[in-house]
C-alpha cells in the first residue's frame, strides 16, 4: 500500500508551545521521510527530512521522531511562532520508486 | 527564491482548450516531476522523468495528459483537451536522483472555465 495518512487535519496551538504532527506509512520499502511547508499562495518547500537510520532529526526549534517498528514519524515544532502558520504536508518514499507519496496535510495556525 | 522555473504562472483555458505548462529543472537535477494539488491541497503524482525518459506516470488513459522532458528544451506538461476537474496547481519538482529531496517551481495555476 502506498498511503501516507497525516493527522490532524488542522492543529491551532499558542505562541510558544509545542505543535505536533503526526504521520503514519505502509509500504515497509519506503527509505526517505520528509516534511514539507506550504504557505498560502506559494509552493512547497522542504522543512526537514529523515532516514530511517536515524530515530530522530533535528533542525533548530524542527524535530523529526521516527518509529519504524510502528510505521509512524512526527514533526515536533518547538517555541511555536505565528510564521509558522502554514500547512504542513509529511512525504515518504524509496530510491526505486522516486515519487515522494504526500500525506493529506495539517494546516497549523500559531495564536500569538 | 525558487531555482525551478515554471511558466507561466497562472493559465484561464476554456473546456476543450489546450493547456500548456513548462518547467526548467535546476541546474545539476536530471530527475523532473509533475504533480497536481487540487483546491483540497491534495498532492497527484502525474509522471517524473530521469533525464529524458519516462520513469513512472499515472494512467493517463483518457490520454489527455502529455508531458516531455528533452534535451536542451523545458520540461513540458500538455493537457489537450481541458475539462474543468483539470483547474488545479500544477507543481513541477526537480531532484539529483530519485528518493531525494524534491525542490519545487512556484506552480503553474490552472483555472478552467
Amino acid at each position: 500500500q502506498q498511503q501516507v495518512r497525516q493527522s490532524p487535519q488542522s492543529l491551532t496551538v499558542w505562541e510558544g508551545e509545542t505543535a505536533i504532527l503526526n504521520c503514519s506509512y505502509e509500504d515497509s520499502t519506503f527509505d526517505y521521510f520528509p516534511w514539507y511547508h506550504q504557505f498560502p499562495g506559494e509552493s512547497p518547500a522542504l522543512l526537514i527530512a529523515i532516514r530511517p537510520v536515524s530515530n530522530k532529526k533535528e533542525d533548530g526549534r524542527f524535530t523529526i521522531f521516527f518509529n519504524k517498528r510502528e510505521k509512524k514519524f512526527s514533526l515536533h515544532i518547538a517555541d511555536s511562532q505565528p510564521g509558522d502558520s502554514a500547512t504542513y504536508f509529511c512525504a515518504a518514499s524509496n530510491y526505486n520508486q522516486g515519487k515522494l507519496i504526500f500525506g493529506q496535510g495539517t494546516k497549523l495556525s500559531i495564536k500569538p | 527564491n525558487s531555482k525551478v522555473i515554471q511558466t507561466p504562472r497562472y493559465l484561464v483555458k476554456g473546456q476543450g482548450q489546450k493547456a500548456k505548462m513548462r518547467c526548467i529543472p535546476e541546474k545539476g537535477h536530471p530527475v523532473v516531476f509533475w504533480y497536481q494539488q487540487n483546491k483540497n491541497n491534495e498532492f497527484k503524482f502525474l509522471i517524473n522523468f530521469q533525464n529524458q525518459e519516462v520513469l513512472q506516470q499515472i494512467d493517463m488513459t483518457e490520454k489527455r495528459f502529455s508531458a516531455e522532458c528533452p534535451s536542451n528544451s523545458p520540461c513540458s506538461l500538455e493537457i489537450q483537451s481541458s475539462e474543468a476537474g483539470d483547474s488545479a496547481l500544477y507543481l513541477c519538482a526537480s531532484s539529483r536522483d530519485t528518493g531525494n529531496t524534491l525542490y519545487f517551481g512556484e506552480g503553474s495555476r490552472l483555472i478552467v472555465v
